[in-house]
């Protein structure tokens, strides 16, 4: 079955520090790997997109890794803000021909604190 | 941000009645779609549109219909509502399927079935 999986579920860190966040998946065949960000109550807001010969993009302070032979990615954000408190969410795309099937994980919640 | 309004953002309704969610946008984007968000699940594809009067079903149709007659809007229908349909609803947009273009979603809409 396809799935990603995310780690940690949730996670508080202070203003200014770094923190790096996982997914896992299985998703076959694969099309490319998104992260998205979401504030409470809002839609979420794409901030990259991976496919497979790229394994490192960056999006201002994110910067996201995919390594496609192990099947693993991670959301590296730098000096945070309380502003990057929200929850990202992996999302893989599963290469269907004509169309592609995203399969989105539960997210990790993400607290910075001052 | 990309134009997509849902309307209402929030709805109370009782089990049995009927509810139709909006989804309207400015971007002229030949792909809409409707996904559930629940807690414990990763957004979950309900229908979406690849154009005027084109639809298909996603991973969690049933008991939903959609309805797609002009490019900027898509519309849920919940025939019937029942109290397992209380989720927020996002609608999303894109460009194209297969070309790694981001899905833009809505700010969603909270629906209560009681």
């Amino acid at each position: 079955k396809n799935q990603v999986e995310q780690s940690p579920q949730s996670l508080i860190i202070l203003e200014g520090k770094n923190c790096t966040l996982q997914c896992n998946y299985t998703v076959s065949p694969f099309s490319n790997l998104r992260w998205y960000k979401q504030d409470t109550g809002r839609g979420p807001v794409s901030l990259t997109i991976m496919t497979f010969s790229e394994n490192t993009k960056s999006n201002g302070r994110y910067t996201a890794t995919l390594d496609a032979d192990t099947k693993q990615s991670s959301l590296h954000i730098t000096a945070s803000q309380l502003s990057d408190s929200a929850s990202y969410i992996c999302v893989v795309s599963e290469y269907g021909g004509a169309t592609n099937k995203l399969i989105f994980g539960t997210g990790t919640l993400l607290a910075v604190q001052p | 941000d990309a134009g997509i309004t849902q309307s209402p953002r929030h709805k109370v309704t009782e089990t049995g009645t009927p509810v139709t969610l909006r989804c309207h946008q400015t971007e002229n984007h030949r792909y809409m779609y409707w996904y559930r968000q629940d807690p414990g699940h990763g957004l979950r594809l309900i229908h979406y549109s690849y154009g005027v009067k084109d639809t298909d079903k996603g991973e969690v149709s049933d008991g939903y219909s959609v309805s797609r007659s002009k490019t900027e809007d898509f519309l849920l229908t919940l025939e019937s509502a029942t109290s397992s349909q209380t989720s927020v609803y996002f609608c999303a947009i894109s460009e194209s399927e297969v070309n790694n273009q981001p899905q833009h979603f809505g700010d969603g809409t909270r629906l209560s079935i009681l």
